[in-house]
């Protein structure tokens, strides 16, 4: 079973307002990463867990949060969400760290913020 | 930094109708250089991988090739179907140990 799970798959959110995502795989594999996709822009990497250690995107380090509380799950925190913040962020796994590994991507979840 | 630029934001062709995307690629690195395709409600997921230039990557009747020289990488199809309507992702890692960066993806619409 090579499926990654995203819950919500929709999320509505305030203004000022914390916003949790969900993310999950059953593969066993070391690395999860979280990724932001805006229309007619490319996915942009956010951040990703090499087994428990968080790496985090410079331009991105104050925005977002992350845990993972085991293997198979990782999570996606925004502590006060603004308008920017609204996209759909997609959940991916790969069984090492490193471009060249395959990485198994989530259906995402789309946020919007009101 | 490593970049990746695809240019072509829709394309609409007719079944069996060929298709050809590009996509430029800007590192100092030697890269791993990859198409991921989506599926209306689903995430992305690899179609190809080429890690050699002058290579053919093949899969489900698609081919992919780069070109080391014009820092270019493409994917074509003979002939598509309408199952293949999709957006298409080009992608470049540098290194083995470097993240993946994408291109803007390319929306392809396949009409019967």
């Amino acid at each position: 079973d090579t499926t990654v799970k995203q819950n919500p798959r929709y999320k509505l959110a305030r203004v000022g307002k914390p916003v949790n995502l969900i993310c999950s795989q059953t593969m066993n594999h070391d690395t999860m990463y979280w990724y932001q996709k805006k229309p007619n822009q490319a996915p942009k990497l956010l951040l990703f867990y090499y087994d428990k250690i968080l790496n985090r995107e410079a331009d991105t380090f104050e925005k977002f949060q992350s845990s993972r509380p085991n293997n198979s799950f990782c999570s996606l925190y925004i502590g006060s969400a603004g308008l920017e913040y609204s996209a759909m962020y997609l959940c991916a796994s790969s069984r090492g760290w490193g471009g060249a590994d395959t990485q198994y991507f989530g259906p995402g979840t789309r946020l919007l913020v009101l | 930094g490593d970049s990746v630029i695809q240019m072509q934001g829709q394309v609409t062709l007719s079944e069996n109708d060929f298709l050809f995307i590009n996509c430029t690629y800007s590192t100092t690195g030697y890269p791993t250089l990859f198409w991921y395709v989506q599926y209306s409600g689903e995430g992305p997921q690899l179609l190809l991988q080429v890690t050699t230039a002058n290579n053919k990557g093949s899969s489900r009747g698609f081919e992919a090739t780069y070109d080391k020289g014009t820092t270019s990488f493409h994917l074509q199809k003979t002939s598509v179907q309408e199952i293949d309507s999709a957006v298409y992702y080009c992608a470049m890692s540098s290194s083995s140990f470097s993240k993946l960066v994408f291109g803007q993806g390319t929306s392809l619409s396949v009409v019967p």
